[in-house]
C-alpha cells in the first residue's frame, strides 16, 4: 500500500505555545489529505479536509484560527496546533487518499500524540 | 453524509473463538474498507470491497460487501491475541475522496 509519513509522533508543549504536525505522502501525489482526531478507543473525528493550493474545508464545531491546515505542495500537509491548551492534548492522525481502480483508498500517518501541559 | 454504524463497539473474547463485526448503512457505497488500527499508531488498510455480494478472504479474516452496498461484515475465525485492535470500517462517498467511518470495534482478544 501506499505510504504516509506524520511528524512528529509525539510531543509535549506548554500552554500557550504553538505546535505544528506534518503529513507527507512518500509515494503518490495527494491533492487531498485530511486531518481526525482520535480519544481513547474511539474512532475517528474528521476535522477538517485539506486541500492543495486552496483554503482547508473544516469540519462543524473545528476553529479554523485555531487548527490552521496548510497544503502547500501534492505531498505536503500541516496542522498547527496555536495557543495550544491541555483541552487539544489528543491523539492527531492525517491520511492522503487516492483512487484505485475508481474507488477511495486512504492511507494514514503514525499519527501524533500532542500533550499540552 | 451517509452514515456507518458499526457493532458490536466493544468486544472480548477468549484465543480460539470466532467473532463477527458489523458495518450497516441506510445509504448505497460504491466501496467499503476495512481498517485496523493498534495503539498508539495509525489505522491500516486491511481489504477494499467494491461489488455487491463480495467475499474477500485475508487469512483468518472474511470481509464480505452486502449486495445491496449498504453494509459489510467482517468475521475473524480463531481469533488472537495478535487480532487485538480497533477495526474501523468506512465508506467510500461518491461525490469525491472523502471517506465515512464507522464509530469502531475495540477487539480484545485474551490468551
Amino acid at each position: 500500500g501506499a505510504v504516509v509519513s506524520q511528524h512528529p509522533s509525539w510531543v509535549i508543549c506548554k500552554s500557550g505555545t504553538s505546535v505544528k504536525i506534518e503529513c507527507r505522502s512518500l509515494d503518490f501525489q495527494a491533492t487531498t489529505m485530511f486531518w481526525y482526531r482520535q480519544f481513547p478507543k474511539q474512532s475517528l473525528m474528521l476535522m477538517a479536509t485539506s486541500n492543495e493550493g486552496s483554503k482547508a474545508t473544516y469540519e462543524q464545531g473545528v476553529e479554523k484560527d485555531k487548527f490552521l491546515i496548510n497544503h502547500a505542495s501534492l505531498t505536503l500537509s500541516t496542522l498547527t496546533v496555536t495557543s495550544a491548551h491541555p483541552e487539544d492534548s489528543s491523539f492527531y492522525i492525517c491520511s492522503a487518499s487516492r483512487l484505485y481502480w475508481g474507488n477511495t483508498e486512504a492511507f494514514f500517518g503514525q499519527g501524533t500524540r500532542l500533550t499540552v501541559v | 453524509t451517509q452514515l456507518l454504524e458499526q457493532s458490536p463497539q466493544f468486544l472480548s473474547i477468549q484465543e480460539g473463538e470466532n467473532l463477527t463485526v458489523y458495518c450497516n448503512s441506510s445509504s448505497v457505497f460504491s466501496s467499503l474498507q476495512w481498517y485496523r488500527q493498534e495503539p498508539g499508531e495509525g489505522p491500516v488498510l486491511l481489504v477494499t470491497v467494491v461489488t455487491g455480494g463480495e467475499v474477500k478472504k485475508l487469512k483468518r479474516l472474511t470481509f464480505q460487501f452486502g449486495d445491496a452496498r449498504k453494509d459489510s461484515s467482517l468475521h475473524i475465525t480463531a481469533a488472537q491475541p495478535g487480532d487485538t485492535g480497533l477495526y474501523l470500517c468506512a465508506g467510500d462517498e461518491t461525490s469525491g475522496s472523502r471517506l465515512t467511518f464507522g464509530e469502531g470495534t475495540q477487539l480484545t482478544v485474551n490468551p
